[in-house]
């Protein structure tokens, strides 16, 4: 079983100041984590995975994330948020091996808005 | 590259009419091939899933349905919409041999009236 908690719904921060949004995770497993950016009436764009590799994950736009397996976490960072970061974000579980019917677990979203 | 098209990207149907959206990956072979619906406010839903031609899985009974005539081809149907039906709809798609990323659609977005 595996689950996500997006634990802010909203967030506000001013342009040029860090991101930071919260995701933790529940799994039975070793599991694999994503974050996708979703800008207003477009699909998903994926933003950086996790796959028992580094922990510390770099993903785009200046973007990072670092797993940590003991605080069940995989939160998102950048150092200094940009007008265009303004978007939904989403943390995504999933089992890490793919036989075709696994099941990807979606976070409810986080809304990034960037004060000017 | 590989590439996903999803149309249309709006659509407006009367309560009672039928539904066709359609979903195409260019540039791989056997995908695995997502439906998922976003209503507003609220996370993602996963539809329909499909491993080859022909299969599907259904995760949530409803109205709709959702079929794969083509190994990059899938379409989500309905025979008579309900309000309930409106919201953004994203088709997906993924590899197996290549990790378990997913890859979205720019999304469809349907408003029942």
């Amino acid at each position: 079983a595996q689950s996500v908690t997006q634990l802010d719904s909203h967030v506000s921060v001013s342009e040029g100041t860090p991101v930071l949004l919260r995701c933790n995770y529940s799994s039975s497993y070793s599991p694999s984590l994503f974050w996708y950016v979703q800008h207003p009436n477009k699909g998903l764009q994926l933003l950086l995975k996790y796959t028992s590799a580094a922990t510390l994950v770099k993903g785009i736009n200046g973007f990072e994330a670092e797993f940590k397996k003991s605080e069940t976490s995989f939160h998102l960072t950048k150092p200094s948020a940009h007008m265009s970061d303004a978007a939904e974000y989403f943390c995504v579980v999933s089992p890490p091996r793919v036989g075709g019917n696994e099941k990807l677990t979606f976070g409810t979203g986080t809304r990034l808005t960037i004060i000017p | 590259s590989q590439t996903i098209h999803q149309w249309p990207a709006t659509l407006v149907q009367p309560v009672g009419s039928p539904l066709s959206l359609e979903c195409t990956v260019e540039g791989t072979s056997n995908p695995n091939l997502y439906w998922y619906r976003q209503a507003a406010g609220r996370g993602l839903q996963l539809l329909f899933y499909s491993v080859g031609i022909g299969q599907i899985s259904s995760e949530v009974p409803q109205n709709l349905s959702a079929s794969r005539p083509q190994d990059r081809q899938f379409i989500l149907s309905s025979k008579k919409l309900l309000l309930s039906d409106s919201g953004f709809y994203l088709c997906a798609w993924r590899i197996t041999n290549s990790g378990n990323t997913i890859y979205f659609g720019e999304g469809s977005w349907l408003t029942v009236v």
